[in-house]
């Protein structure tokens, strides 16, 4: 079965810049969604369709794609950034089945 | 303002059945797909159903295809899922969400399969 996958963790100290990267074969042909998930909360979404940021996200947040890799980027990362995010795409079948990766663990140092 | 909020999850013994629902708001429910997403304790999130705007177009996990059954009533701006031969794996935070350019999600349902 299709798989993206997520590093589990990683770790930035304030006003650093965070990366958190996705992989799957599909990501050239299927846009990827990115979610932010506190403890006890439900998901919410930063990023859709590789780069476009909702409203009410701040412009820290930001998404980009290269091939089968697309990244999660938070600039000048704050405290209550500190969070689980989660990376969502589609089957490349046409089945619109969604795909989740693992998830990542982001620690503000 | 777009509203999903689900509701009928619970305690169950394991083998039993539950039906979840979905009241949608804020949005023209009968124009988009939705989706099931469940997430156990501690785990990550895990894709369980999609059905399309019109109910024609079903898909499931492989891990409750079978047991599980989604649904939706256009007239009532309502999504369901209906849980059968509940297993102790099956618990989880039940979220559904709307499948459109930009996704919503509901708050969540948990459900417990437990003796």
């Amino acid at each position: 079965s299709y798989e993206l996958t997520q590093p589990p963790s990683v770790s930035v100290s304030p006003g650093q810049t965070a990366r958190i990267t996705c992989s799957g074969d599909a990501l050239p042909k299927q846009y990827a969604y990115w979610y932010q998930q506190k403890p006890g909360q439900a998901p919410v979404l930063v990023i859709y369709k590789d780069s476009e940021r909702p409203s009410g996200i701040p412009e820290r947040f930001s998404g980009s794609s290269s091939g089968t890799t697309v990244t999660l980027t938070i600039s000048g990362v704050q405290a209550e950034d500190e969070a689980d995010y989660y990376c969502q795409s589609a089957d490349s079948s046409g089945t619109y089945r969604w795909v989740f990766g693992g998830g990542t663990k982001l620690t503000v140092l | 303002e777009v509203q999903l909020v689900e509701s009928g999850g619970g305690l169950v013994q394991p083998g039993g059945s539950l039906r979840l629902s979905c009241a949608a708001s804020g949005f023209t429910f009968s124009s988009y797909e939705m989706n099931w997403v469940r997430q156990a304790p501690g785990k990550g999130l895990e894709w369980v159903s999609y059905i399309s705007s019109s109910g024609s177009t079903i898909y499931y996990a492989d891990s409750v295809k079978g047991r599980f059954t989604i649904s939706r009533d256009n007239a009532k701006n309502s999504l369901y899922l209906q849980m059968n031969s509940l297993r102790a794996e099956d618990t989880a935070v039940y979220y559904c969400a709307s499948a459109g350019p930009i996704p919503d999600w509901g708050q969540g349902t948990l459900v417990t399969v437990s003796s």
